[in-house]
């Protein structure tokens, strides 16, 4: 099955500083590539994804990179805010079955 | 509100004990993902159901076991409860049909305390 990990597991940035948090995963047939922030006591919900037939994606201060060939993937944080203070999850889905591996988060505190 | 609907929000139960954990996916929704998150931990795949089918397994223990029924909404079944088997529940959806991933949907999940 799909293994996928992440790192770092705890990130401290001050705010207006840079975020970056990586995964690797292991199943060279998973095709989709999302990134779940999880406030304290909330559910975890989706911030972007990626698909395999791109390389980079963005969304305002957000953005994700994928590298197939050594099989990772990058969430990259600009201009962080008090408001990013989450914990942030990668997940990896191989093509046929849907499901999602997670990793095991990391948790983004933004200083003010 | 992501449209997954999970219940009880919370239960506590003590050890030995038997539980079900209920879950109704987004109105068209398909796939039916269960996760474990336990204290500070990540989240750990448990099973997947797809219209009715087991589709994957994950790190699911014996004494768990899931269903997901016509109507689409699914049950997971925990026994012989232990201490260590306390842990927010999640159940997610997706409206995946196969030919690819796509967005999963998060209930607010089931907080289960064991006793």
């Amino acid at each position: 099955g799909e293994n996928v990990e992440q790192h770092p597991s705890t990130l401290s940035v001050q705010e207006g500083d840079s975020a970056v948090i990586k995964c690797t995963y292991s199943d060279s047939a998973s095709n989709y590539f999302p990134w779940y922030k999880q406030e304290l006591g909330k559910r975890p919900q989706l911030i972007i994804d990626i698909r395999s037939n791109v390389g980079e994606k963005k969304d305002q201060r957000i953005a994700v990179t994928l590298n197939k060939t050594a099989k990772h993937f990058s969430l990259h944080i600009t201009e962080t805010q008090p408001e990013d203070s989450a914990v942030y999850f990668c997940a990896a889905g191989p093509y046929n079955f849907n499901k999602f591996y997670f990793g095991s988060g990391t948790k983004l505190n933004v200083k003010p | 509100d992501s449209g997954v609907t999970q219940t009880p929000k919370h239960l506590i139960t003590a050890t030995g004990q038997r539980v079900t954990l209920r879950c109704s996916p987004r109105s068209g929704d398909l796939s039916v993902y269960w996760y474990q998150q336990s204290l500070d931990q990540g989240l750990q795949f448990l099973i997947q159901y797809y219209n009715g089918e087991e589709r994957a397994k994950g790190n699911i223990l014996e004494r768990f076991s899931a269903q997901q029924f016509p109507d689409l909404h699914s049950e997971l079944n925990l026994s012989s409860l232990e201490l260590g088997d306390s842990a927010l529940y999640f159940c997610a959806s997706s409206s995946s049909t196969g030919q690819g991933g796509t967005e999963a949907f998060f209930g607010q999940g089931t907080r289960l305390t064991v006793v």
